[in-house]
């Protein structure tokens, strides 16, 4: 079986602009998350979506929103990029919302 | 915010040796993970603890849940240069989010 698939795996934008990452989750789970990772640091939680839900949102500006679709797959779209938002953004799946996380490879965003 | 801090945050050690990392809070967690990450990849579960006081083994990693649920340690023996990466810990708080840790960075040498 496929593990989690994200797209694209390196994307570079200019500041202000807006980008949209794509994850497939894997087969059977209903659940994805994102992440944000910051070189030299741990992932920061930034959504939750199960059974096409938001269930769970981190502490990220209005400018970042998601959205999961009728195949459980999900994008996360970030607004007015800021220079800051340079980071691996991380998508996992699990079965259900507590279930063990899987990661995706992640997108490599540099604004 | 539930800040979960790592010890140290790098770490190189020669080929054989034994090592221990730990991730302390302030905060109480209902489980807290450990992962592995690897360069241009996510991170990888290798273990969840549950219950306070709780230690698993798998294969020569040893992971250790704090009696008060608040820190965990982890601590490889004979390390193999397989075991290079970054190891994060991360809790499990409320709004099905998990809390990660800032990082162990290892390196083996061989």
């Amino acid at each position: 079986d496929a593990g989690v698939t994200q797209s694209p795996t390196h994307l570079i934008k200019t500041r202000g602009q807006q980008v949209t990452l794509r994850c497939s989750p894997i087969s059977g789970h209903k659940s994805v998350s994102w992440y944000q990772q910051v070189l030299g640091q741990g992932p920061q939680f930034i959504f939750q979506y199960y059974e096409k839900e938001e269930r769970g949102r981190g502490n990220f500006p209005d400018r970042f929103s998601a959205r999961q679709f009728p195949n459980y797959s999900s994008e996360l779209n970030v607004n007015a990029l800021l220079l800051g938002d340079s980071a691996l953004y991380l998508c996992a799946s699990s079965r259900q919302g507590n279930s063990p996380l899987h990661f995706g490879n992640g997108t490599r965003l540099a604004v | 915010t539930q800040l979960l801090e790592q010890s140290p945050q790098f770490l190189s050690i020669q080929e054989g040796e034994n090592l221990t990392v730990y991730c302390n809070s302030s905060s109480v967690f209902s489980s807290l993970q450990w992962y592995r990450q690897e360069p241009g990849e996510g991170p990888v579960l290798l273990v969840t603890v549950v219950t306070g006081g709780e230690v698993k083994k798998l294969k020569r990693l040893t992971f250790q849940f704090g009696d008060a649920r608040k820190d965990s340690s982890l601590h490889i023996t004979a390390a193999q240069t397989g075991d290079t990466g970054l190891y994060l810990c991360a809790g499990e708080g409320g709004a099905n989010n998990l809390f990660f840790g800032t990082g162990t960075r290892l390196t083996v040498i061989p």
